[in-house]
């Protein structure tokens, strides 16, 4: 089983619109949750982290976590074209151990 | 300020031969990682090293060695390469504590014929 588990998309959805992407982590004890986002031929680039359950926003982003369920989100609204990229939720299991998913591509249609 | 350097950004072996990625950041951090991406894979922890002197395997450690050789270095070793280890790789580092954000490097295109 993998750590962490994502849909690879590709996800589309037209300007203006809001993206939805999710992540699921198997290790209950993890504490620390992340959202980096990856354009074509880019490193990754952190936009989110989130620590405690409920929802943390930022600007047009908002992440949410429900560690009942092992469940990360990341919301993206009034999407954007420059938003098109691949969306990598990663998780720190504990002493600093961060594991990544398999990444979700995301394609706003202008 | 340069962050985490890579090098080198482009590398093509043969099959058996040997290499070292070598990764430098300059931001005093305390842990360090060596990951690879694959298409539709992700990325993968290769080693990490959570403070100068360890080293730690991650998800696919096989077929490298990795060398904390002091705080700001940290090199990945391919002994024999094979064809299974083309893949880009990335180092990153962070600075531990509360603050948790990965910088990573610019990656290596590495190619095994």
């Amino acid at each position: 089983q993998k750590e962490v588990e994502q849909n690879s998309g590709p996800l589309s959805v037209p300007e203006g619109a809001i993206a939805s992407l999710n992540c699921t982590y198997s290790d209950r004890g993890s504490q620390s949750f992340f959202w980096y986002r990856q354009y074509s031929g880019k490193s990754p680039e952190l936009i989110m982290s989130i620590y405690s359950n409920g929802d943390k926003e930022d600007g047009r982003f908002t992440a949410q976590l429900n560690k009942a369920s092992q469940y990360v989100s990341l919301l993206i609204r009034d999407s954007q074209p420059s938003d098109s990229a691949t969306y990598l939720c990663a998780v720190n299991k504990g002493g600093n151990q961060f594991y990544f998913g398999t990444g979700t591509s995301l394609t706003v249609i202008p | 300020n340069a962050g985490v350097t890579q090098t080198p950004k482009f590398q093509v072996l043969k099959t058996g031969q040997s290499m070292t990625l070598q990764c430098a950041q300059d931001m005093n951090h305390n842990s360090m990682y060596w990951y690879r991406q694959d298409p539709g894979m992700g990325l993968r922890l290769i080693y990490y090293s959570a403070s100068e002197g360890t080293t730690d395997k991650g998800e696919v450690p096989n077929g490298y060695n990795v060398s904390r050789l002091n705080k700001r270095e940290f090199s990945l070793r391919l002994e024999s390469a094979a064809p299974s280890q083309t893949s880009v790789y990335f180092c990153a580092s962070i600075a531990g504590g509360a603050n948790e954000k990965l910088f990573f490097g610019s990656g290596t295109q590495l190619s095994v014929l």
